[in-house]
């Protein structure tokens, strides 16, 4: 059963720290997407990249976020310096475009 | 912007039918169903494309009005396991290359023995 895989399950940090997620698409999948859920907030978009190029990270605080995909298989969403408002869970999501998406296991961030 | 979901919370009996309505403001190109259970991920149940087509699988289906901008999830018979919140995304504009869903804000949906 094919899955994306997301590293680590669990993190909590000291504000001030940087995180970084990472996460393994679906093989075969050319779209990627990185959300964030909060209660207040809901299910938000931060990024999405196709065949590894980023088109759209207009979710994204720009001045301590970034995402990247340096490979097919490696997606990863930096944050530097985290603060306590970046606590919620970080999903990662691989696609062929325009189709289902298929979500990780999500990443809980604990921003202290 | 934001789809509108509505209603909010539903409880229902083993057996009983739902309803679950999702609006948008803007012209829509596709509307994606979603069902989370507490502490696991989102959980594709399905796509309507501009059309107006139905679609289903089990007890489950959707209809997209694409004129009035609004889609429907219907559950019938629900079963214990049809408990989560359920999220609607939506694609606007003319879909294309555009793979950007904006997430509702959900439906907590309770199903009792």
């Amino acid at each position: 059963d094919a899955r994306v895989t997301q590293t680590p399950r669990d993190k909590v940090t000291e504000m001030g720290q940087e995180v970084t997620m990472r996460c393994q698409p679906i093989l075969g999948h050319n779209t990627v997407f990185w959300y964030r859920q909060t209660m207040m907030q809901g299910l938000e978009l931060l990024a999405y990249f196709r065949n590894r190029a980023p088109l759209d990270d207009s979710g994204m605080p720009k001045d301590r976020f970034s995402a990247e995909m340096p490979d097919a298989t490696l997606a990863t969403l930096k944050i530097q310096p985290s603060e306590p408002r970046d606590s919620a869970v970080y999903f990662c999501a691989s696609g062929r475009q325009g189709f289902e998406q298929f979500f990780g296991p999500g990443t809980r961030l604990t921003v202290l | 912007q934001q789809p509108v979901q509505s209603p909010q919370a539903v409880i229902l009996r083993e057996g009983e039918d739902a309803v679950i309505n999702c609006s948008s403001s803007k012209a829509l190109y596709s509307v994606h169903w979603y069902r989370q259970k507490h502490g696991e991920a989102p959980v594709f149940l399905m796509i309507l494309l501009k059309g107006g087509e139905q679609k289903g699988h089990d007890k489950i289906s959707a209809s997209f009005n694409e004129k009035k901008q609004q889609s429907s999830l219907y559950l019938t018979a629900s079963q214990l396991s049809y408990s989560g919140t359920y999220f609607c995304g939506t694609v606007s504009g003319g879909g294309g290359s555009n793979y950007k869903l904006t997430f509702g804000k959900g439906t907590l949906l309770t199903v009792n023995p």
